[in-house]
C-alpha cells in the first residue's frame, strides 16, 4: 500500500520568513496530494491540493510542487504569520484507493 | 465545515465500557471514515464507508465497530476489546468512496479512558 512520509516534524520560523514542509510518497499511482492545517484541538482543514496533471498550484501565499518522478511534493508558506501556527499534514490518494493516506505531520511554529 | 457534526465533544469511558460516538453529515456525501489522533501523530484510518449498509476496515479497526444504515450517518463504536482507547476520534466525509476526493472533518471527539 502507500506510505507518506512527511518530513520535519517541528518546524519554527520567524514572523515574515518562508516554511517548507516535504512529503514523499511510495505508490507512483498516486495522483492526488491535499494539505490539511489544523489547530490546536480543532479538526483538519483543507487548505490546499494539487493533482498529478498539474507541477505547481498556487493560492495567495501556499503554494503546492510535486515532482512526480522523485514521488515527493511540498508545501511552501511565504510571509510567515502567528496565525500560521499549526500542525499541518499531507496526504496522498490515487484512483482505485479508496481511502487517503496521511503523512504524521509538521508543528509549524512562527516566533513573532 | 458546518456540514459534518460530531457528538460528543469530550467522552469519558470507564474500563470494560462500549461507548458510541456519533457523525453526522448534511453533505449528501457517499463516503465517510473514522480515524484515530494521538498526541504528535498523524491520522490513523479505522473504518471507511463508500456507501449505505458497506463499511470496509482501515489500519487500526480491532476493537472497533461501525455502522452504515443511512447516508448522513456513520456511528463508531469503542468496545472494551479496544485496549487503549484515549485519543481524538475525527469522522470525515468525501462526495464519493474514492481517495482522489477532498475530505472534510468534523470538529472531533476526544475520549478519554478513567
Amino acid at each position: 500500500g502507500e506510505n507518506v512520509e512527511q518530513h520535519p516534524s517541528t518546524l519554527s520560523v520567524q514572523e515574515g520568513d518562508s516554511a517548507v514542509i516535504k512529503c514523499t510518497y511510495s505508490d507512483s499511482a498516486s495522483n492526488y496530494f491535499p494539505w490539511y492545517k489544523q489547530e490546536l484541538g480543532k479538526r483538519p482543514q483543507l487548505i490546499i491540493d494539487i493533482r498529478s496533471n498539474v507541477g505547481e498550484k498556487k493560492d495567495q501565499r501556499i503554494a503546492v510542487t510535486l515532482n512526480k518522478t522523485a514521488k515527493h511534493f511540498s508545501l511552501h508558506i511565504t510571509e510567515t504569520q502567528p496565525e500560521d501556527s499549526a500542525v499541518y499534514f499531507c496526504a496522498g490518494g490515487g484512483t482505485g484507493r479508496r481511502a487517503l493516506t496521511f503523512g504524521s505531520g509538521t508543528r509549524l511554529q512562527v516566533q513573532p | 465545515d458546518g456540514g459534518i457534526t460530531q457528538s460528543p465533544k469530550y467522552l469519558f469511558r470507564k474500563e470494560g465500557q462500549n461507548v458510541t460516538l456519533s457523525c453526522e453529515q448534511n453533505l449528501n456525501h457517499d463516503a465517510m471514515y473514522w480515524y484515530r489522533q494521538d498526541p504528535g501523530q498523524g491520522l490513523r484510518l479505522i473504518y471507511y464507508s463508500q456507501i449505505v449498509n458497506d463499511f470496509q476496515k482501515g489500519d487500526i479497526a480491532e476493537g472497533y465497530s461501525v455502522s452504515r444504515e443511512k447516508k448522513e450517518s456513520f456511528p463508531l463504536t469503542v468496545t472494551s476489546a479496544q485496549k487503549n482507547p484515549t485519543a481524538f476520534y475525527l469522522c470525515a466525509s468525501s462526495i464519493s468512496g474514492g481517495s482522489t476526493d477532498t475530505q472534510y472533518f468534523g470538529p472531533g471527539t476526544r475520549l478519554t479512558v478513567l
